[in-house]
């Protein structure tokens, strides 16, 4: 796959399920991001991997918010007791080092609902 | 969270050049200046960025003020396919700050 790419595309649920949302960066890159963009919004950054390791984490809004990443590759957000609030497009980007100034590839995103 | 300000919307015509500013008078003296743009129900992909020095590349040009508080995206020749919402972003770090960007209408 040349390309980010990010499933479910579409994830619909009901307040107070968890949910995981899982993201396939482009391979050998190392640096993997997470952002949530809200209807009419910009994009809110939630937290950066370099390799396995997330350096910060103060951008993830909540507690029930959790993310992950193994082997240096496939990433997962998890959203534990989900609330209405929590509906966006959550959207992963890959960068291949940790420099901050190389470009970040975007995947297309999973649109949350939760009703 | 490293602050940037750009208007809501603007309208170009076709085939003329575009000035999209931005300004960031919180800008440290570390925090590169990025261009994102966003088309419509597409992820975000990068057009330019750079520190202190005009920059040029096949998509745009970014021209930074002396001072560093504000910087402009240029197209030099706007097209249909260029109409998405702009994104001017401070990293100080890896941390990337988005704002609500710019909607560029191009008008044929």
């Amino acid at each position: 796959g040349a390309g980010v790419s990010q499933s479910p595309s579409n994830k619909v649920t009901e307040k107070g399920k968890d949910v995981e949302l899982r993201c396939d960066p482009i391979s050998g890159h190392t640096a993997l991001y997470w952002y949530r963009q809200s209807l009419g919004q910009g994009l809110e950054f939630l937290i950066y991997f370099q390799g396995n390791s997330a350096p910060d984490k103060s951008g993830l809004p909540s507690d029930r918010f959790s993310a992950e990443r193994t082997g240096g590759s496939v990433s997962t957000l998890t959203i534990q007791r989900t609330q209405q609030e929590d509906s966006a497009v959550y959207l992963c980007a890959s960068s291949s080092t940790g420099d901050p100034h190389n470009e970040q590839f975007f995947g297309p995103g999973t649109r949350l609902t939760v009703l | 969270d490293a602050k940037t300000t750009q208007p809501n919307s603007m309208e170009s015509n076709e085939e003329e050049p575009v000035h999209l500013p931005c300004n960031h008078s919180t800008i440290s003296g570390t925090d590169y200046i990025h261009w994102y743009r966003q088309l419509p129900s597409q992820g975000p992909e990068y057009v330019i960025h750079g520190l202190t020095s005009n920059v040029n590349n096949r998509m745009a040009s970014l021209a930074i003020a002396e001072d560093r508080k504000s910087s402009t995206l240029i197209l030099h020749r706007a097209t249909l396919r260029d109409a998405a919402v702009y994104y001017c972003i401070l990293s100080p770090g890896n941390q990337f700050y988005f704002g609500t960007g710019t909607s560029l209408t191009v008008i044929p």
